[in-house]
């Protein structure tokens, strides 16, 4: 049971380079979700999707972009990368039909 | 806007000292509100999703209980092994693909 799998687990960036950080999970869920989440600072809502095809901007979206090409899949993109965007990521999804939000186990970026 | 308060920010108890960690949200539109536990390096586990006040759901000696302002995470005889971070989360009307609104946490460290 992978559920929802991230990679890679850890990274350093230098200023300016860009990224893909990947998800996938193998629920068949439709909604997927891309937090990030800094010391005592609670989880932020980067982008969002609610299926194939269709993703929308979070509370934080400045500096990513995402794409949702199938179900499984749902990649966050860094462009340029910022010290700013030190942080753990994490991706998570749900059912159609639930409420329940299942998470990763978390992508630690560090921009140097 | 809506908005998530957890208290306190760390708990340190003795093993068998039982406790209470407050959530209290303003919301609109409240779909659900959620407790996951997050250990070091991991991801958020779920735990428990509450629907209306009154509700109360238990999980060995974890209780949560809602109100219309405010859930309890009641911790009965804890153990070295409940020592983590506690997220309050809440799931508001339509917005952001139903995204959760979380708190800063809880962190609970538990001594033998």
């Amino acid at each position: 049971n992978a559920g929802v799998t991230q990679t890679p687990k850890f990274r350093i960036l230098k200023i300016g380079q860009s990224m893909t950080l990947q998800c996938t999970q193998d629920m068949n869920h439709n909604y997927m979700y891309w937090y990030r989440q800094d010391p005592g600072m609670g989880l932020k809502l980067i982008y969002y999707s609610v299926g194939a095809g269709i993703t929308d901007k979070g509370e934080v979206p400045n500096g990513y972009n995402v794409s949702r090409s199938t179900t499984e899949d749902f990649p966050l993109r860094l462009e340029l990368a910022a010290p700013s965007q030190t942080s753990v990521y994490f991706c998570a999804s749900r059912a159609s039909s639930g409420n329940t939000i299942y998470f990763g186990e978390g992508s630690w970026l560090t921009v140097v | 806007e809506d908005q998530v308060t957890q208290s306190p920010e760390a708990l340190r108890l003795q093993e068998g000292e039982s406790s209470s960690l407050n959530c209290s949200y303003t919301v609109s539109g409240l779909r659900g509100l959620f407790w996951y536990r997050q250990d070091p390096g991991k991801g958020p586990e779920f735990l428990f999703t509450l629907y209306s006040a009154g509700e109360e759901k238990e999980k060995e000696r974890l209780k949560a209980t809602l109100t219309k302002k405010e859930s309890f995470l009641h911790i009965t005889a804890p153990k070295p092994e409940d020592s983590a971070t506690y997220l309050c989360a809440v799931q508001a009307g339509v917005k952001a693909g139903t995204a959760l609104i979380f708190g800063k946490g809880t962190t609970l460290s538990v001594s033998s």
